[in-house]
């Protein structure tokens, strides 16, 4: 299947610094992404949905100047977390679809992002 | 609006025993349904999908799933369990093929020697 890369797969941060999660599709390309948030032993939460060219779609209650999306190219969007504090501390994960029609979502491995 | 029920945040069952996660669905159009696993600190893996073609849906690593729409159910079943299927499963829907997939809550599954 499609390949999706995200990194890094693990960052330790200060409270206050940001920090930028690259998700890419390796051997396809997708006008849209997809970021997730995922907390410990719960489901996935759909955070917003990236789009390439344009601004991304965020979820209900989800703050969109802390959670910068950038989708600038089919196959690389990037999220970065401004201020961190430490309740960001989470497990990121991002997926995506091929351009043509597919009913498969290929996801990245996952980023822990811790933040103290 | 669509929407997965998983039963059993945990599952255990002994090496060799049936596996069942079940999955139950709400949407109002058509739904297309995934069956994914997550291993520790990794995305996810998708095991299975149904896209309204066949109701009984092979997938990878011995699983399966039956869509039965009477039921709104999307069962993952495997008859004989391995140590390495131990892992967190999540069901989930979307509407159409581009839609966003709404996530079950995600069962854990436990395999004992």
């Amino acid at each position: 299947g499609a390949v999706v890369s995200q990194h890094p797969s693990r960052v330790i941060c200060k409270s206050g610094t940001s920090v930028k999660i690259e998700c890419r599709s390796l051997d396809f390309q997708a006008t849209t992404m997809f970021w997730y948030r995922q907390f410990p032993k719960q489901s996935l939460m759909l955070m917003a949905t990236s789009n390439e060219g344009s601004k991304a779609t965020y979820e209900q209650g989800v703050e969109k100047d802390k959670f910068l999306i950038n989708h600038a190219s089919l196959t690389l969007s990037t999220l970065t977390v401004t201020s961190a504090h430490p309740e960001d501390s989470s497990f990121y994960i991002c997926s995506a679809r091929p351009q043509a029609y597919h009913t498969e979502a290929f996801f990245g491995q996952g980023t822990r992002l811790t933040v103290v | 609006a669509q929407s997965v029920t998983q039963l059993g945040s945990h599952v255990s069952v002994s090496e060799g025993a049936l596996v069942l996660l079940r999955c139950n669905y709400s949407s109002s159009v058509p739904p297309y349904l995934f069956w994914y696993v997550q291993y520790p600190n990794q995305g996810l893996q998708l095991l299975l999908k149904y896209t309204s073609a066949a109701t009984l849906v092979k997938g990878i690593n011995g699983f399966e799933a039956e869509f039965k729409k009477s039921e709104t159910s999307f069962h993952l079943t495997k008859p004989s369990a391995h140590m390495r299927d131990a892992a967190e499963y999540f069901c989930a829907v979307s509407k159409g093929s581009q839609g966003n997939l709404i996530f079950g809550k995600g069962t854990k599954l436990s395999v004992k020697p």
